[in-house]
């Protein structure tokens, strides 16, 4: 069974770190990009980054470039969100998300999603 | 960045009805379009991409349709599974965008 489970998620004060984690199974996981989408309360989801299969290409929405890095470990089966000088718009549930390419590419899509981890940006 | 704006926001149903949702792309988007169902606490599920192609597992009461940058979501029978909210994609360009959600409720 095709499988996403993220973990990592906390309570973190203003400028404050958290690394987010996922880890896959079920699939060949070097062979697809992944990405993070998150949902803020009350809002909808929103896209935060994508990596290429092999680690090698990466895209970040506006809000979060220079802050987040996107990586994955491959021998893991583990995508990686590594969030810093966090605000408190960050605060939200995030997603990883398995697309269904190798690469971001034109018309491509996510077919496997997971329950996602909180993240609480307080003082 | 390609907006997508969804209409309605929210709908009430009942069981049994017919529902369409619709999403429009700020500029076209060819048919580079997705659908997803959401419920709080659970993963998003896919249920159409490339605008009308019905994700493998899905029941056949969805379907989609539209390019350019008019889109569709219909939902024939709307069954107690079925409330959520849905979502619109654009997969046009490298960064990904989602129309608002549209709640649909009894």
């Amino acid at each position: 069974e095709v499988q996403l489970l993220e973990s990592g998620g906390g309570l973190v004060q203003p400028g404050g770190s958290l690394r987010l984690s996922c880890a896959a199974s079920g699939f060949t996981f070097s062979s697809y990009a992944m990405s993070w989408v998150r949902q803020a309360p009350g809002k909808g989801l929103e896209w935060v980054s994508v990596t290429s299969g092999s680690g090698a290409a990466t895209y970040y929405a506006d809000s979060v470039r220079g802050r987040f890095t996107i990586s994955r470990d491959n021998s893991k089966n583990t995508l990686y969100l590594q969030m810093n000088s966090l605000r408190g718009e960050d605060t939200a549930v995030y997603h990883c998300a398995k697309d269904v390419k190798a690469l971001r590419v034109r018309g491509a899509w996510a077919d496997v999603w997971g329950q996602g981890t909180t993240v609480t940006v307080s003082s | 960045d390609i907006q997508l704006t969804q209409s309605p926001s929210s709908l009430s149903a009942s069981v049994g009805d017919r529902v369409t949702i619709t999403c429009r792309a700020s500029q076209s988007i060819s048919s580079y379009l997705n659908w997803y169902h959401h419920k709080p606490g659970k993963a998003p599920k896919l249920l159409i991409y490339a605008a009308s192609s019905l994700q493998s597992g899905v029941p056949s009461r969805f379907s989609g349709s539209g390019s350019g940058t008019d889109f569709t979501l219909t939902i024939s029978s709307l069954q107690p599974e079925d409330f959520a909210t849905y979502y619109c994609q654009q997969s046009y360009s490298t960064s990904w965008t989602f129309g608002q959600g549209t709640k649909v409720e009894i």
